[in-house]
Order: structure tokens, then C-alpha cells, then sequence
């Protein structure tokens, strides 16, 4: 089954708008990570967030690793934040880290 | 920030035919990844190594795929033979601590 779960699975904002994005996760896991993925680009890592809140510019991640649970919080949305944003969890010894199906976002002017 | 290489970005081949990918993970990092993703799917867990030693393998890697380490250094990923299966982006990816993830650009895989 589905070990990280994203929501919502896409998402439409005017421009300045705040976006909500959810992940949670069916297991225990050791930490998670946010990425940023444009259309047929690579992942860059927007926040390694195993717990507590971080913050960098618009973005603000929280993780509450007792409850399964991360978000990214995107605030004041711009045209240049549409992608697709992935959250991913690792656990275990072996370190193995699973991805989310994604949410994508898409900003319009 | 630190950078992940993968050559060649592109690779056009014949199903059955063997083909390698390769990547150069940033030089002090001792966890690796390879992933798979299909165009607008799920990145899917191919296998990871710790200390150039794998550590787990997926059940999407088959018999068909071999992972090597030549000098060291980068890695490489053979698919031999291909099937039609088999297209879709592959990215390596590396981290120091298993904390935050460097991927590759990725490598497009189109087996006709």
C-alpha cells in the first residue's frame, strides 16, 4: 500500500493566494523531506524537516513526526512556485526513502 | 550547492539491447540512490547503497539491472537486456548523513 500519502493531489491558486500542502505517512518513520520538481525536471530539496518547523522565505514546513504528519505551507504564491512538490519519508535501517504521488501546483496570474 | 552528475542525459536504444547509466554523487557522501520515475508517476525505490555497499534493493529490480561502482568513485546503473518497460527517467541521488537528498538531472531512457 501507499507508505506516503499527498494531499490535495493538485491544486489551482491566483497568484498571492496561500497554498496548504499535506503528507502523511502509514508507518514510523526516522525523518521526511520536501521536494520541488518542475515538469520533466529534476527534485531539488526545499526542506529536510525530520521534526519542529522550519522556515525559508515563503515556505514553512512542520512536521509532527509522532503523528505521521508534515505540511508545506506556501504563502503569497507566485507564478514561479507551479510544479509539483513531493514529500518522502525514510525509514528503517537501510535507510530507504519513499516518495508521495505528489501535489501539483498551479499558480495563474 | 553540491551536484549530482548524471551522463548521459539522453539514450535512445533498441529493447534488448544493454545500455548504462552513469552518476557521480557528491564526493563526500556516503548514502546513494537510484530511482525510477515514469513520465507523471510515482518515483519509485530502486536500490541504495551505504559506504559504496548496497543496502537494499526493490522489487523493481529485476535480475536484468547490475549496479557497480568501477573505480570508486561513480556509479553506474546497466540495464542489459532492456525491455519496452523499462523507459523513464532514472536519477541517482546522494546525501552525507541521510539527511537532506541531492538528485541528479536525471537520465531519459526511451527503449523502442
Amino acid at each position: 500500500g501507499q507508505q506516503v500519502q499527498q494531499s490535495p493531489t493538485s491544486l489551482v491558486l491566483q497568484e498571492g493566494e496561500n497554498a496548504e500542502l499535506q503528507c502523511n505517512f502509514s508507518t514510523s518513520l526516522n525523518s521526511m523531506q520536501w521536494f520541488y520538481q518542475r515538469p520533466g525536471g529534476s527534485l531539488i530539496s526545499v526542506f529536510y524537516n525530520p521534526s519542529g518547523t522550519k522556515q525559508s522565505g515563503r515556505l514553512t514546513s512542520t512536521t509532527v513526526i509522532k503523528e505521521r504528519r508534515s505540511s508545506l505551507h506556501i504563502s503569497s504564491s507566485q507564478i514561479t512556485d507551479s510544479g509539483t512538490y513531493l514529500c518522502a519519508m525514510e525509514r528503517g535501517s537501510n535507510n530507504r526513502i519513499f516518495f508521495g504521488d505528489g501535489t501539483q501546483l498551479v499558480v495563474k496570474p | 550547492g553540491p551536484k549530482v552528475l548524471q551522463i548521459p542525459s539522453h539514450q535512445i536504444i533498441d529493447m534488448g539491447q544493454m545500455v548504462t547509466l552513469n552518476c557521480d554523487p557528491v564526493s563526500n557522501h556516503l548514502y546513494f540512490y537510484w530511482y525510477k520515475q515514469i513520465l507523471g508517476q510515482q518515483m519509485e525505490f530502486l536500490v541504495n547503497f551505504y559506504n559504496g555497499k548496497v543496502m537494499e534493493k526493490s522489487k523493481l529490480f529485476k535480475d536484468q539491472f547490475s549496479v557497480e561502482r568501477p573505480d570508486g568513485s561513480y556509479f553506474t546503473l546497466k540495464i542489459q537486456p532492456t525491455a519496452l518497460e523499462d523507459s523513464a527517467v532514472y536519477f541517482c541521488a546522494s546525501s552525507y548523513r541521510a539527511e537532506t537528498l541531492y538528485f541528479g538531472s536525471g537520465t531519459r531512457l526511451t527503449v523502442l
